[in-house]
Order: C-alpha cells, then sequence, then structure tokens
C-alpha cells in the first residue's frame, strides 16, 4: 500500500517554464489537497478537490492551476514559474470528514531560479 | 478564516523529561478538528495526535498527550519521557468540520537532548 505518492521529489526550474507536479493515492480517498510549505513556516493551503471534477481554492492559489479527472490522481501545475514559487510541495489525502485526519505525501522540492 | 499561532519558535528537553508545545487558535466555528503533526528532517508529515472539539476528554496516544481547552481556544501537546527520535518540527493544525482543508501553525522546533 503506497499512501500518498509526489513526483518528482526535487526539481529545479527557470523562471517563466511550466510544470506539473504528480500526486497520486491508492487509498480510494475522496478528498486531496495542495499545500505549500515556505522555509520556517507551516503548510498553506493551494488548491483542494472534494471529489473527481470538483476542485476549489484554499489559501495561495494564485499561479497554480488543478484538475480531478480520476480519484486516483491530483496533479498540480505551475503556469509560469517564479522565484516566490520556490517552496516544498505537499499532497496529502483523506477519506472524507473532518475527524479524517489527512495522509500526506513525502513532498517536492521545487526552486526556481 | 480560521489562524493558529505557536508561539514557542524553539524548544529543547532533556531525554526521559516532559515537555508542553503551545497552540492557540481562533475560529468561528463549533464543530472542528485540531491535530498535532510531527516532521522530522526527513520531512514527512506524520499525525501525532488528534482532537474533536465536540469532546471534552483530553486525547492520548501512548506519550503524547494534549491540554484542550474549548473556551481559551487553546490546543496543547504534552510529550512524556522524552525520546532522541522526538526531535522534529511539530505543527499543531486547524481542521474544519468539512474536512476539505487544514490550517497549520508556523511550527515549534523541538530538540531532544541527550
Amino acid at each position: 500500500n503506497a499512501g500518498v505518492t509526489q513526483t518528482p521529489k526535487f526539481q529545479v526550474l527557470k523562471t517563466g517554464q511550466s510544470m506539473t507536479l504528480q500526486c497520486a493515492q491508492d487509498m480510494n480517498h475522496e478528498y486531496m489537497s495542495w499545500y505549500r510549505q515556505d522555509p520556517g513556516m507551516g503548510l498553506r493551503l493551494i488548491h483542494y478537490s472534494v471529489g473527481a471534477g470538483i476542485t476549489d481554492q484554499g489559501e495561495v492559489p494564485n499561479g497554480y492551476n488543478v484538475s480531478r479527472s480520476t480519484t486516483e490522481d491530483f496533479p498540480l501545475r505551475l503556469l509560469s514559474a517564479a522565484p516566490s514559487q520556490t517552496s516544498v510541495y505537499f499532497c496529502a489525502s483523506s477519506p472524507g470528514q473532518g475527524r479524517q485526519p489527512q495522509h500526506f505525501g513525502d513532498g517536492t522540492r521545487l526552486s526556481i531560479l | 478564516a480560521q489562524t493558529v499561532t505557536q508561539s514557542q519558535p524553539e524548544m529543547s528537553v532533556q531525554e526521559a523529561e516532559t515537555v508542553t508545545l503551545s497552540c492557540t487558535y481562533d475560529t468561528s466555528e463549533n464543530n472542528y478538528y485540531l491535530f498535532w503533526y510531527k516532521q522530522p528532517p526527513s520531512r514527512q508529515m506524520i499525525l501525532v495526535i488528534r482532537q474533536e472539539a465536540y469532546k471534552q476528554q483530553n486525547a492520548t496516544e501512548n506519550r503524547f498527550s494534549v491540554n484542550f481547552q474549548k473556551a481559551a481556544k487553546s490546543f496543547s501537546l504534552k510529550i512524556s519521557d522524552s525520546q532522541l527520535g522526538d526531535t522534529a518540527m511539530y505543527f499543531c493544525a486547524f481542521g474544519n468540520n468539512a474536512g476539505n482543508m487544514l490550517t497549520f501553525g508556523g511550527g515549534t522546533r523541538l530538540m531532544v537532548k541527550p
């Protein structure tokens, strides 16, 4: 049981490039989310999805796009990378309902030069 | 919108002793969930303990326990018999009733000294 799998683990981009961070879960969870963690800070919600075909914005959505065509996958797209998007990105999933904790992937460290 | 505040950026404790990490939050919701996550140097986010706001009884998980004060909007984590493996960043998080988002505090870096 792999849980939440994120790829790649590390990536370096140049300003203006686009990229997709992949996230897949094999737990049949309805809810999936993307967070970013900047140095010395807690995680902040970028986008989330409560089911296939349903997405919504979190606290810091600008510059990012998401889609949810299947229950398993929830990719995050950077449209035109900027140095301010240098961060560690975490994908998470949960079965839904507030009492259920979110399960996190191992993160993707992204550097924008 | 919710806010979560962890007022202790760094703490240290001697091995085998007890340490308490503080967390306060602000919300207008009545039903919600609170979590403590541990992030070791490996970067993984590991759930330590959770508390349902409608439960008065404080949650416990082995050496970890919480002091949940709903009226004061306080949610502290107590680690008993600290171990070297407890060295990590600890994040307090507020979960809404719908379960679709978490709001995190800024974290407390805990160092357990031998």
